[in-house]
């Protein structure tokens, strides 16, 4: 079965700052992992997805994730923060059980960006 | 191109109450899926449809049901609405090897 935990429900980080969102997945067979954006009041938006191709993976508005299957790892980061990022982030790995194919969320980072 | 749209984006019920969260896709994905959002704890999946004519229970099923009208539709209803209804309701459309396509979403508050 597949699982994702992200660390730390709140982040804040200064404008200009680097971004680390952290992400760990759980999986019995190669992932498809996905980072999601949502804005207040709004749906959740798709950042980048990893689906074996290649384990750096860029995504829209500056982000980017390193896959690293040693660590089970898929963190999120972006080199200078800027006030539209704050927002909440979703990590999110596909689920191959049975035929669902669904995505499976972890519980979300909210990122504050102080001027 | 409209993608996923979900009526209606706003809803308050009174306990008992029912009522059906529509959603319509425009992208041709064979599965559809609805989920709950809730403050610490992220999406939770409550059903899914992984084609035409087929409905399946996720995580959180109790309380619901759907129907899986034809390929773009796929409605979410309660029947007797209860305070822990109370949540945003997202639903998405993906095929496979896709990522998932998401609504803008509906506000339910069960009073």
């Amino acid at each position: 079965a597949q699982s994702v935990t992200q660390l730390g429900s709140h982040v804040s980080v200064s404008e200009g700052a680097l971004v680390l969102l952290r992400c760990n997945y759980s999986s019995s067979v190669p992932p498809y992992l996905f980072w999601y954006v949502q804005y207040p009041n709004q749906g959740l938006q798709l950042l980048l997805k990893y689906t074996s191709a290649a384990t750096l993976v860029k995504g829209i508005n500056g982000f980017e994730a390193e896959f690293k299957k040693s660590e089970t790892s898929f963190h999120l980061t972006k080199p200078s923060a800027h006030m539209s990022d704050a927002a909440e982030y979703f990590c999110a790995v596909r689920n191959y059980g049975g035929s669902q194919g669904n995505l499976i969320f972890g519980k979300g980072t909210k990122l504050s960006v102080k001027p | 191109n409209a993608g996923v749209t979900q009526t209606p984006k706003f809803q308050v019920l009174k306990t008992g109450q029912s009522m059906t969260l529509q959603c319509a896709q425009d992208m041709n994905h064979n599965s559809m899926y609805w989920y709950r959002q809730d403050p610490g704890m992220g999406l939770r999946l409550i059903y899914y449809s992984a084609s035409e004519g087929t409905t399946d229970k996720g995580e959180v099923p109790n309380g619901y049901n759907v129907s899986r009208l034809n390929k773009r539709e796929f409605s979410l209803r309660l029947e007797s609405a209860a305070p822990s209804q109370t949540s945003v309701y997202f639903c998405a459309s993906s095929n496979l090897n896709t990522e998932a396509f998401f609504g803008q979403g509906t506000r339910l508050t069960v009073v």
